[in-house]
């Protein structure tokens, strides 16, 4: 099955604390992306990777880092510097046509 | 001025009914258009892509006024099942997507 795995699908976090949301994609497609969603918002870009080894800030990537070692995976950490982390976080590919894919999101809240 | 706009809505409506949503975008350099569907905190879903010509799928009509900068999306008899939230996205030219906030749109028996 070709698609985007986000996990974990609920993740709860202590004030204070950093931590890593996992996206994984065995579809092949070179960009990956970081969106953030808050309720009743559209999405806002954070980060995103057009290719291995390189990325770009996003509209919002204060508080926020990511890697991208790996084609199949893009990892963004929520940082201690990131006020207001509560959201819903979607990563997602684009294809070669433009039409970007979105995985499962992964929903952080701040205890 | 937000880079997309969009009426949040609810557009309330009857099965069988005909509903139109329009999405204005203020950066005249966008270059690819697109709706998407999101349902009730799912992952938003591409509904289909706006080339310059306009095209159809089924009860779905998209079209693209670059004049005067807004894209637009025609549902024909709509269904229950349309019920969920729209959002159009656009590229300036980064190979990254600006959204809109988003439609909700409510198809009632």
């Amino acid at each position: 099955d070709g698609g985007i795995t986000q996990s974990p699908k609920y993740l709860f976090r202590k004030e204070g604390q950093n931590v890593t949301l996992s996206c994984e994609q065995n579809l092949n497609h070179d960009a990956m992306y970081w969106y953030r969603q808050d309720p009743g918002q559209g999405l806002r870009l954070i980060y995103y990777s057009q290719i291995v080894n390189d990325f770009q800030k996003g509209d919002i990537a204060e508080g926020y880092s990511v890697s991208r070692e790996k084609k199949e995976s893009f990892p963004l950490t929520v940082t201690s510097a990131q006020k207001n982390p509560t959201a819903f976080y979607l990563c997602a590919t684009l294809d070669r046509y433009n039409e970007q894919f979105f995985g499962p999101g992964t929903r952080l809240t701040v205890l | 001025r937000k880079e997309v706009e969009q009426d949040p809505g609810p557009f309330n409506v009857p099965e069988g009914a005909t509903v139109a949503f329009n999405c204005t975008y203020s950066n005249s350099a966008s270059q690819s258009f697109f709706w998407y569907r999101q349902d009730c905190r799912k992952e938003p879903k591409l509904l289909m892509s706006v080339y310059s010509s306009g095209n159809e799928d089924g009860r779905f009509t998209a079209q693209l006024n670059r004049a005067s900068q807004y894209i637009s999306l025609l549902i024909r008899d709509s269904k229950l099942s349309d019920s969920a939230t729209y959002l159009c996205a656009l590229d300036t030219g980064r190979r990254a997507l600006t959204f809109g906030s988003g439609t909700r749109l409510q198809v009632q028996p």
